[in-house]
């Protein structure tokens, strides 16, 4: 199976902090990697995307940054916490092979900046 | 760049009836278009998918229709259930690209 997880599930943090969200992929080699924010329990946000180690497209420009230091890893860093940083964040991968677009989802980490 | 309206925000319906959610595009190029289903605190799932060289498409009772002239595409849920509820978005892509989605249907279904 090509398994999402996503480290750590729930996070409280103050403003001002640094943040560091953790993605892993299972089951595939050199997947196409996505960082979505969903604020406000509706919309998705695309944030990053990456198509290969060490390689980052930011969508958003904003406090947030992103890399992937491994082909099944990919990790949502910030120096700063601002409280609009809160809300649900989701790694998603392409499906590999094929033509299409296809996103799979992973369970999400649940961030709120106090 | 690709632009995807949806409607409506909230769809409240009775057991046993259907539920039509319906999306726009604005990019002629997009020829993919998948759902998703989000329950509460977890991550979007895909539910069914559709290409641009098909008119239709179903998987039990979800169904998919997509047209491509007037550039819109929806989806239909017949027989609602109770766990039908939550918030559903549909997505538009041109091909080894991103995916730019809707802003969620949140549907509820009422026993």
């Amino acid at each position: 199976s090509q398994t999402i997880h996503q480290w750590p599930a729930t996070l409280v943090q103050p403003v001002g902090s640094p943040l560091s969200l953790e993605c892993t992929v299972e089951g595939t080699s050199n997947p196409n990697l996505y960082w979505y924010r969903q604020a406000a329990g509706r919309g998705l946000q695309l944030l990053f995307y990456s198509v290969g180690i060490g390689q980052i497209s930011s969508e958003v420009p904003q406090n947030l940054s992103a890399s992937r230091p491994q082909d099944r890893q990919f990790i949502l860093s910030s120096k700063k916490l601002l409280l609009s940083d809160s809300g649900f964040y989701l790694c998603a991968r392409r499906r590999a092979g094929g033509r299409t677009d296809t996103q799979y989802f992973g369970p999400g980490t649940r961030l709120t900046v106090l | 760049g690709e632009n995807v309206e949806q409607h409506p925000s909230t769809l409240s319906v009775q057991e046993g009836d259907s539920a039509v959610i319906k999306c726009t595009y604005s990019d002629s190029a997009s020829n993919y278009f998948p759902w998703y289903k989000q329950e509460l605190g977890k991550g979007p799932q895909l539910i069914i998918d559709i290409r641009s060289n098909v008119g239709e498409k179903k998987d039990q009772r979800i169904a998919v229709t997509l047209n491509k002239t007037a550039k819109h595409f929806s989806l239909h849920i017949t027989e609602t259930q109770p766990e039908d509820s939550a918030v559903y978005f549909c997505a538009a892509s041109k091909g080894y690209s991103t995916l730019t989605f809707g802003k969620g249907t949140m549907l509820l279904v009422s026993p």
